[in-house]
């Protein structure tokens, strides 16, 4: 158990939608990183949050939006969702964002129809 | 063009035999990690280099960064089922705003 939560397991809705997904990082841990994997795609760094900033970011969509709250959880939105968005949707922890390994859970499996 | 290439994409081993996968970058990397993950699962840390020419070991899996910090090796030795799974390497690349990037993995298949 790599101590970091993500809720919920499994996601299924249809195009249009918006849905949002939730991380608990490792106790103590400050910076969180969101990460898409797809078959093609292989896992895609998304967003990194750093003790509630915005630190890191890769190629998120204009339609994916990202915060890290003072309790230090984090969550990424997603909105006006197409078939492609369908994923695994990876949330990690690390203590500091400077090396140091990342801790992830055990992913979202978002499913758009 | 993928910045962090792992070769193999796949392999198949008998149980027993040894295995290396590789990571290979086209810039000078700051952090090597490698995690493992079975599939549609979280992925395990395993093993971060730092140093050019480390070396680390856990169990039977050994991981090299070589001196030129753009290429890493994980070795099996006398592989057992339970190695079987999708083998990631991640990387802090110097001079980019990403943080931690990926390969596209190696699944290893270990036959019985």
């Amino acid at each position: 158990d790599s101590g970091v939560t993500q809720t919920p397991k499994h996601l299924i809705t249809a195009t249009g939608q918006r849905v949002t997904l939730r991380c608990s990082p490792r106790s103590g841990d400050l910076s969180v990183y969101w990460y898409q994997q797809s078959l093609d795609q292989g896992l895609q760094f998304l967003i990194q949050y750093y003790n509630g900033e915005e630190r890191a970011k890769g190629n998120i969509l204009e339609r994916f939006s990202a915060q890290q709250f003072p309790d230090l959880h984090s969550e990424l939105n997603l909105s006006s969702l197409e078939l492609g968005d369908s994923a695994l949707y990876f949330c990690a922890s690390s203590l500091t964002g400077d090396n140091s390994p990342l801790h992830f859970g055990n992913g979202t499996r978002l499913t758009v129809t | 063009s993928q910045e962090l290439e792992q070769s193999p994409q796949s392999l198949i081993v008998q149980e027993g035999k040894n295995l290396t996968i590789n990571c290979t970058s086209s810039k000078t990397l700051y952090g090597l990690y490698w995690y493992k993950q079975k599939y549609g699962e979280g992925l395990i840390f395993l093993m971060m280099l730092q140093k050019g020419g480390e070396e680390k070991s856990h169990e039977k899996i050994t991981a090299k960064l070589d001196e030129k910090k753009q290429q890493s090796s994980l070795h099996i030795t006398a592989s057992q089922p339970s190695h079987a799974g999708i083998y990631l390497c991640g990387a802090d690349i110097m001079n980019r705003d990403d943080k931690i990037i990926f390969g596209k993995g190696t699944r290893l298949h270990i036959l019985p």
